[in-house]
């Protein structure tokens, strides 16, 4: 039971280039998150998916786009990278939007450098 | 203004002693208070959550929430330098859709 998987786990682009992040979770979780870390500025909300095809914006969603592939897979596309990407990014996934204060659980992160 | 206040630290403290973690808040709709660890270079993982005001212990670990001050703590007994990481404190209110804040994070080292 690997819980929440993200590849890559690092990765450095150049300004305008752009990447997937993939994100996977075994649990049968309806809903999942992916948020950005940054220094000084704790964990940031950028999409969620309360369910499978359902997507919404969180705190931060400019510059990024999400795709639900299925119920295991939620996807983070930065179309055309910039500087202030430079971020730690984490997904995470819960059993349902209504429990999330029961617990969400978190990848290992990607980190990711926009130079 | 960020809707929640935490002291980045870092806190370091002896072996043993009894750490005090804390958050404010600006959102009186926050009905789910949480406290979650993140070792270094890893995800966070939940540790408590507690529903409105009151204490709640598992352990070592105790959670307080006093809604009419804004204020959550979560108090770490006999602490051992296992609990070396970073502690997030998160909360939700019952309309935003499981959407959590976090607080920024207090990183806590304790020497043996």
């Amino acid at each position: 039971n690997a819980g929440v998987t993200q590849t890559p786990k690092f990765q450095v682009l150049k300004t305008g280039q752009s990447m997937t992040l993939q994100c996977a979770q075994d649990m049968n979780h309806n809903s999942m998150y992916w948020y950005r870390q940054d220094p000084g500025m704790g964990l940031r909300l950028i999409y969620y998916s309360a369910s499978e095809g359902t997507t919404d914006k969180g705190e931060v969603p400019n510059g990024y786009n999400v795709s639900r592939l299925n119920k295991r897979e939620f996807s983070l596309r930065l179309e055309s990278a910039a500087p202030s990407q430079t971020s730690v990014y984490f997904c995470a996934s819960s059993p349902k939007v209504s429990a999330a204060h029961l617990g969400q659980y978190f990848g290992p992160g990607t980190r990711l450098t926009v130079t | 203004q960020k809707e929640v206040e935490q002291d980045p630290g870092p806190l370091s403290v002896p072996e043993g002693a009894i750490v005090s973690l804390n958050c404010t808040y600006s959102n009186s709709a926050f009905q789910y208070f949480m406290w979650y660890r993140q070792y270094s270079r890893k995800g966070p993982e939940l540790l408590m959550y507690t529903y409105s005001s009151g204490n709640k212990e598992d352990g070592r670990f105790t959670a307080q929430v006093d809604k009419s001050s804004k204020y959550i703590s979560l108090f770490i007994r006999d602490s051992q330098p296992s609990d070396s990481a970073t502690y997030l404190c998160a909360m939700s209110a019952n309309n935003q859709g499981g959407k959590l804040i976090f607080g920024q994070g207090t990183e806590l080292s304790v020497k043996p």
